[in-house]
């Protein structure tokens, strides 16, 4: 089975909300997570990444959050914008080499 | 700077055919990895290239094949094809020297099988 999963396959929120998409993952050898974002025809765009040395990390209007305890991992995106409507996978690699195992998508639906 | 390029976008094939796609990484990377979407499921790892070798790969079947040029492109060969390949079929580039180092994805092929 699939080693990284997500909870929600769908978020609708309001232009301005706060958005979560939570993730959980199988593998305790994982050592690097990525949250992507996928808009319909193109190729996943990077956001932002967490080394599992960390617990958290911002961006701009992004934080990722990490709980190795639980085997946990979320976005958080502030004052969501209609163009962060898309959809978000959650990777993780084990151990160099950049091969990431992804997620099924969280479809983030966000109204004006 | 151009990013990591792919072609064709669109293909359509016939059972049992054989396909070709191509992949140009971002400029300064020197390692492609392939990765299989279908519709409404996440990306799924094929292999990946580095020095002109197949360094790592993922669960797909022999038909599935590949090959890395001394420019660092590339690209994915699928032979017998099957109704079930069809699928988006994303190249991802990175810097060997940098470990974990995001993927810079090109947009993709979308290989329709009939």
């Amino acid at each position: 089975g699939e080693s990284v999963g997500l909870h929600l396959p769908t978020l609708s929120v309001q232009e301005g909300d706060n958005s979560i998409i939570n993730c959980a993952y199988s593998n305790s050898a994982s050592d690097y997570f990525i949250w992507y974002k996928q808009e319909s025809g193109k190729g996943p765009q990077f956001i932002i990444d967490i080394r599992s040395n960390m617990d958290k990390r911002q961006g701009q209007r992004v934080t990722v959050l990490l709980n190795k305890t639980v085997k946990h991992l979320s976005l958080q995106i502030a004052a969501t914008q209609p163009g962060d409507s898309a959809v978000y996978f959650c990777a993780e690699n084990i151990g160099g080499y950049s091969t990431l195992t992804f997620g099924k998508g969280t479809m983030l639906l966000v109204s004006p | 700077d151009a990013g990591v390029t792919q072609s064709p976008t669109h293909l359509i094939k016939t059972r049992g055919q054989q396909v070709t796609l191509r992949c140009s990484p971002k400029s300064g990377h020197d390692t492609v990895s392939w990765y299989q979407q279908a519709l409404g499921q996440g990306p799924q790892f094929i292999f990946q290239y580095y020095e002109e070798e197949e360094r790592q790969r993922g669960n797909f079947p022999d038909r599935f094949s590949g090959h890395q040029f001394p420019n660092y492109s590339s690209e994915l060969n699928v032979n017998a094809l099957l109704l079930g390949d069809s699928a988006l079929y994303l190249c991802a580039s990175n810097r060997e020297i940098a470990t974990n180092e995001k993927l810079f994805f090109g947009s993709g092929t979308q290989l329709s099988v009939l």
